[in-house]
């Protein structure tokens, strides 16, 4: 299994261009989940999904925040406009049953975003 | 509502020493309780779970013991080696299967 895909794996970018990450989950799983790891507030649970919908998006910091899930096997994270305090690593994680409450999450590799 | 508290690192120890991270949890009924580790450049993944009280998750020699009555996880092994340098998050999944809580992650380096 190839895992759970993240791509680009290093973004950089000037203030106020539009940025997309983009995540493959594992196949078959049901959930995912997007994350901003930084050092000053550590891992925040920004949304996530059960079957392609969207359940909890209440860590989105802001409207400048966005995220998709059109189909099983595709999720999008967009900041538009970006700002530098964006800057930080992006972790997309999917696991196999919504709400089950002895699931794993499988994280990808991460995108680190550096906004100028 | 639910959350996790982590003990603050960075913690350094010597090859073969034991190590203790503590974690402790509110929560309500009876959530799930992870260990997560993050090498450099990474992503997290997970080290051991438990599922209900008493249980005692165990992998590459790291273990924890879910208690109940003291509401703790603490991650221990008795003899870290230089591979075992990453960051350690504990974790929370709630009752209902919906909330999900990590701990800020506590940094172990070990020397030779």
């Amino acid at each position: 299994d190839a895992g759970v895909i993240q791509s680009p794996r290093h973004e950089v970018t000037e203030m106020g261009q539009e940025v997309t990450l983009r995540c493959k989950p594992i196949s078959g799983h049901n959930s995912l989940f997007w994350y901003r790891q930084t050092m000053m507030r550590g891992l925040e649970l920004l949304i996530y999904f059960n079957n392609n919908v969207p359940i909890d998006d209440s860590g989105m910091p802001e409207d400048r925040f966005s995220a998709k899930m059109p189909n099983a096997s595709f999720s999008t994270l967009k900041i538009q406009p970006s700002e530098p305090r964006d800057s930080a690593v992006y972790f997309c994680a999917s696991s196999l049953m919504p709400g089950l409450r002895t699931d794993t999450q499988y994280f990808g590799p991460g995108t680190r975003l550096t906004v100028l | 509502g639910d959350s996790v508290t982590q003990m603050e690192g960075p913690v350094t120890l010597s090859e073969e020493a034991f190590l203790t991270i503590n974690c402790t949890y509110t929560a309500t009924g009876y959530p799930s309780l992870f260990w997560y580790v993050q090498y450099p450049g990474e992503g997290l993944q997970l080290l051991l779970k438990a599922t209900k009280a008493d249980d005692k998750g165990s992998n590459k020699g790291f273990e924890a013991t879910y208690r109940k009555e003291t509401t703790s996880f603490h991650l221990e092994k008795g003899s870290v080696q230089v591979s075992d340098s990453a960051v350690y998050f504990c974790a929370l999944c709630s009752n209902t299967g919906n909330q999900f809580y990590f701990g800020t992650g506590t940094s172990l380096t070990v020397i030779p």
